[in-house]
């Protein structure tokens, strides 16, 4: 089975442009999770999502990022402008709907440098 | 706020020898703890488990302690490999509106094997 992937896998934009991130979860997989982690810092949750619906978009630092997940199934987070502090590591996750287990299966992570 | 955090920012052990790494957390209305391990290039990968309504945890070669009275979790690896050389989070939730929420991750040890 396959696990979460993450597209790119590494994306160097000027400052000021657009990126867009693209998360497939596992297939079945309700939930859907965005964290970044900036340099030296612990990585820290954008938004949440169970199925189609922004259930939690508390962590999304502000306007110019854009998460969807049309259809319930992938997700893309975009960055429009970015800035240089945007730069850091993209973390998607997935996981069941089973109460029994909250863990989350992370993706290997794209890492975006804004320059 | 309310965070998760740990004591030592890097661990040197040798090969064989047992590890020890620890985490505080503040937040009591948390009741599900996971320790993640991430070795370079790759997202966060799930180690062990422990609930809130539990105080000890083994898998194989770990062992989870969890200290509800002082907010104090524990990952404990015997005969620790040269495979055992990551970052390890520790990391907390709670169930939310029926679902796991939020993953709060504390910065991260960075445990590095001797031979």
């Amino acid at each position: 089975e396959a696990g979460v992937t993450q597209f790119p896998s590494h994306s160097v934009i000027e400052k000021g442009q657009t990126v867009t991130l693209r998360c497939d979860p596992i297939s079945g997989h309700d939930n859907l999770y965005w964290y970044r982690r900036v340099m030296g810092k612990e990585i820290k949750f954008l938004l949440h999502f169970v199925k189609e619906s922004k259930q939690d978009e508390s962590g999304m630092p502000n306007n110019r990022f854009l998460a969807e997940r049309t259809g319930g199934t992938y997700s893309t987070l975009k960055v429009q402008p970015a800035e240089l502090e945007d730069s850091g590591v993209y973390f998607c996750a997935s996981s069941q709907s089973t109460p029994g287990r909250g863990d989350a299966f992370f993706g290997q992570g794209t890492r975006l440098t804004v320059v | 706020g309310e965070s998760v955090g740990l004591h030592l920012p890097t661990l040197s052990v040798q090969e064989g020898d047992n590890s020890i790494i620890n985490c505080a957390y503040s937040n009591s209305a948390s009741d599900y703890f996971i320790w993640y391990k991430q070795e370079s290039g790759k997202g966060p990968q799930f180690i062990i488990d422990i609930r809130s309504n539990m105080d000890k945890r083994q898998g194989q070669r770990v062992t989870v302690l969890l200290n509800k009275t002082v907010k104090h979790l524990s990952l404990q690896i015997a005969a620790t490999q040269p495979g055992d050389s990551a970052v390890y989070f520790c990391a907390e939730t709670a169930m939310w509106y029926g679902s796991w929420g939020k993953l709060q991750f504390g910065a991260g040890t960075q445990v590095v094997v001797t031979p």
